[in-house]
């Protein structure tokens, strides 16, 4: 079946912009993820939505970064106000919290480049 | 071992030969653990996974070997490929978080043939 799709797969902005980065999850996967990747680094955790409940926004790293997700599927990350610092590569995962493990399935990822 | 700043670790190895990546996590609390491996260009990718009961499992061609005295994951690739290079990351869940994975930096694997 169909995989994480994540669009634009590349993103470029002026500082001081205003960006919206789009994720399509794994049909049926009810947990979805946010994660910031910087160059050569491993993956920052951003913010955790389940189903109905309450998204873990814990790792956000400022209040310019906002994420909703509607109907339980597509999710959406908006950074206001781009800065410099916020190129990185924004992944996105979906999981299906089955049978007690959380195996994350990621998409391509959108790479965003703060001019 | 770790990278620091930019430089992530990195393994060489011939095609045909076995492969060890090692990874140390940080919290013994942690019960679940993840290899992923990324290509360029691309989100990772799910290579194995192992519960803190277990100190070994194997996949195909692939074994992750737990080590929890010292808190140190391996992965193991058997007869290396050239289309196994890629960077490599362990993740932990977080302390025993029901969701939150932690993420090593990394290790890249590049197989000469």
């Amino acid at each position: 079946g169909a995989g994480v799709s994540q669009s634009p797969s590349n993103k470029v902005t002026e500082k001081g912009k205003d960006v919206e980065l789009r994720c399509d999850p794994i049909s049926g996967h009810t947990a979805l993820y946010w994660y910031r990747q910087s160059l050569g680094q491993g993956l920052e955790f951003l913010i955790y939505f389940q189903g109905n409940s309450a998204p873990d926004k814990s790792g956000l790293p400022s209040d310019r970064f906002s994420a909703e997700r509607t109907g339980g599927s597509v999710s959406t990350l908006t950074i206001q106000r781009t800065q410099q610092e916020d190129s990185a590569v924004y992944l996105c995962a979906s999981s299906d919290r089955q049978g007690g493990t959380d195996t994350q399935y990621f998409g391509p990822g959108t790479r965003l480049t703060v001019l | 071992g770790e990278s620091v700043g930019l430089h992530l670790p990195t393994l060489s190895v011939q095609e045909g030969d076995n492969s060890i990546i090692n990874c140390a996590y940080s919290n013994s609390a942690s019960d679940y653990f993840i290899w992923y491996k990324q290509e360029s260009g691309k989100g990772p990718q799910f290579i194995i996974d192992i519960r803190s009961n277990m100190d070994k499992r194997q996949g195909q061609r692939v074994t992750v070997l737990l080590n929890k005295t010292v808190k140190h994951l391996s992965l193991q690739i058997a007869a290396t490929q050239p289309g196994d290079s890629a960077v490599y990351f362990c993740a932990e869940n977080s302390g025993g978080s029901n969701y939150k994975l932690t993420f090593g930096k990394g290790t890249l694997l590049t197989v000469n043939p």
